[in-house]
């Protein structure tokens, strides 16, 4: 089962370069998210997609894009990197916006330097 | 706003010690608890839960107990092994609007045998 997957896993970025981090999950959830963890930060969510059609900014959205594809898949765009995105960035999904158990399901990760 | 202060680390600890990792929130409402942990290399996974005050999360041998009265969510565990070698994140979850999890920045426990 393979959950919630992220690509790529590492890239290197020059300022000024753009990418997209693709995020898909299998498990039929209807809400996915996309957070960066730093260093003495924590999880800072980016930008989240409550249901299929819909996307909202989060806690740092700036510098980012993302798009909701299907139900299956968030990607998240850098139009013009920046140094300061340097981070590790995670995709999250979740079975709905309601749900009570809070319990999001994480990939595993795409690290992501910016020169 | 919302929010979570858990204590610096790491936290180094010999196999079979007892852990704590002090977790205090601010929270407007009355917020959902939560212990995520991150295995090296890995994404975050549930740990445990609480969704109201007094209420005790478990899981693995791990416990946290939700106090209302000094909004804390310390974690905690009677004997370390290697293997609990990671970072723990505290999160809230507001029970308003949209699930959305606020974390706390997170502390690196290291077992050594």
């Amino acid at each position: 089962n393979a959950g919630v997957t992220q690509t790529p896993k590492f890239q290197v970025l020059k300022t000024g370069q753009s990418m997209t981090l693709q995020c898909a999950q299998d498990m039929n959830h209807n809400s996915m998210y996309w957070y960066r963890q730093d260093p003495g930060m924590g999880l800072r969510l980016i930008y989240y997609s409550a249901s299929e059609g819909t996307t909202d900014k989060g806690e740092v959205p700036n510098g980012y894009n993302v798009s909701r594809l299907n139900k299956r898949e968030f990607s998240l765009r850098l139009e013009s990197a920046a140094p300061s995105q340097t981070s590790v960035y995670f995709c999250a999904s979740s079975v709905q916006r309601e749900d009570p158990t809070g319990e999001l399901f994480f990939g595993e990760g795409s690290r992501l330097t910016v020169l | 706003g919302d929010s979570v202060t858990q204590m610096e680390g790491p936290v180094t600890l010999s196999e079979e010690a007892f852990l704590t990792i002090n977790c205090t929130y601010t929270a407007t409402g009355y917020p959902s608890l939560f212990w995520y942990v991150q295995y090296p290399g890995e994404g975050l996974q549930l740990l445990l839960k609480a969704t109201k005050a007094d209420d005790k999360g478990s899981n693995k041998g791990f416990e946290a107990t939700y106090r209302k009265e000094t909004t804390s969510f310390h974690l905690e565990k009677g004997s370390v092994q290697v293997s609990d070698s990671a970072v723990y994140f505290c999160a809230l979850r507001v029970n308003t609007g949209f699930q959305k999890l606020v974390f706390g920045t997170g502390t690196r426990l290291l077992v050594s045998p």
